[in-house]
């Protein structure tokens, strides 16, 4: 049962253009949802997050939405660079908090190649 | 350097062995968190412990079972090996007790043949 889903394994964009990365979910208890971004060879490193209480957070060229109601959240790259070519994984968690000590629900991960 | 070590980087071993992957968290981390990533799967949470306790588990497989030691490095054993437990396992931590905020490791590349 996958719960958290890129449905885009692959996504090419050029560089200066924006990278639009999309994570739909199935778990209405999901309250806190991140992004991580992951380089070859390399363990996952912590990007952006959102609370449910908000429908948008932006961190320099990051931004990541989120939508309730469609239960689905983007991540917007502005502008792409071709350092930012990585694989991208949104991850969530039921509880931001509380009992769930820090479980995350992971996507299968999009694979972003931006070309100078 | 994320600052979470883990060891080895690569293993291959034979179906029906038993392999340990170690990890040794960033230092001040008290909770350790285990993940398998399977060929195009993402990351499936696997089992956390904080401060040497177990305190979350996942879709861990009985043959499969971890600790985490007074000096907070932890292991994953993993026995009578099958072909489909072939993946990435990764290793993070994160400070204090229920966070989301993880450091990973480089993970280890267990191969079974």
């Amino acid at each position: 049962d996958q719960q958290v889903k890129q449905n885009s394994p692959s996504l090419s964009v050029q560089e200066g253009r924006i990278s639009i990365l999309n994570c739909d979910y199935t778990n209405s208890m999901f309250d806190y949802f991140l992004w991580y971004k992951k380089y070859p060879a390399e363990g996952p490193t912590f990007l952006i997050s959102i609370s449910s209480i908000k429908d948008k957070n932006e961190d320099g060229r990051f931004t990541v939405f989120l939508n309730k109601s469609a239960k689905h959240l983007s991540l917007h790259i502005v502008p792409s660079q071709p350092g930012d070519s990585a694989v991208y994984f949104c991850a969530a968690s039921g509880n931001a908090g509380g009992t769930s000590y820090g479980k995350l629900t992971f996507g299968q991960g999009t694979i972003l190649t931006v070309h100078p | 350097d994320s600052g979470v070590t883990q060891t080895p980087k690569h293993l291959i071993t034979a179906t029906g062995q038993r392999v340990t992957l170690r990890c040794s968290p960033r230092s001040g981390d008290l909770s350790v968190y285990w993940y398998q990533q399977s060929l195009d799967q993402g990351l499936q949470f696997l089992i956390q412990y904080y401060n040497g306790e177990e305190r979350a588990k996942g879709n861990i497989l009985e043959r499969f079972s971890a600790q985490q030691f007074p000096d907070l490095h932890s292991e994953l054993n993993l026995s009578s090996l099958e072909l489909g437990d072939s993946a990435l396992y990764f290793c993070a931590s994160s400070a204090g007790g229920p966070s989301f905020f993880y450091t990973f490791g480089s993970g280890t590349r267990l191969t079974v043949v």
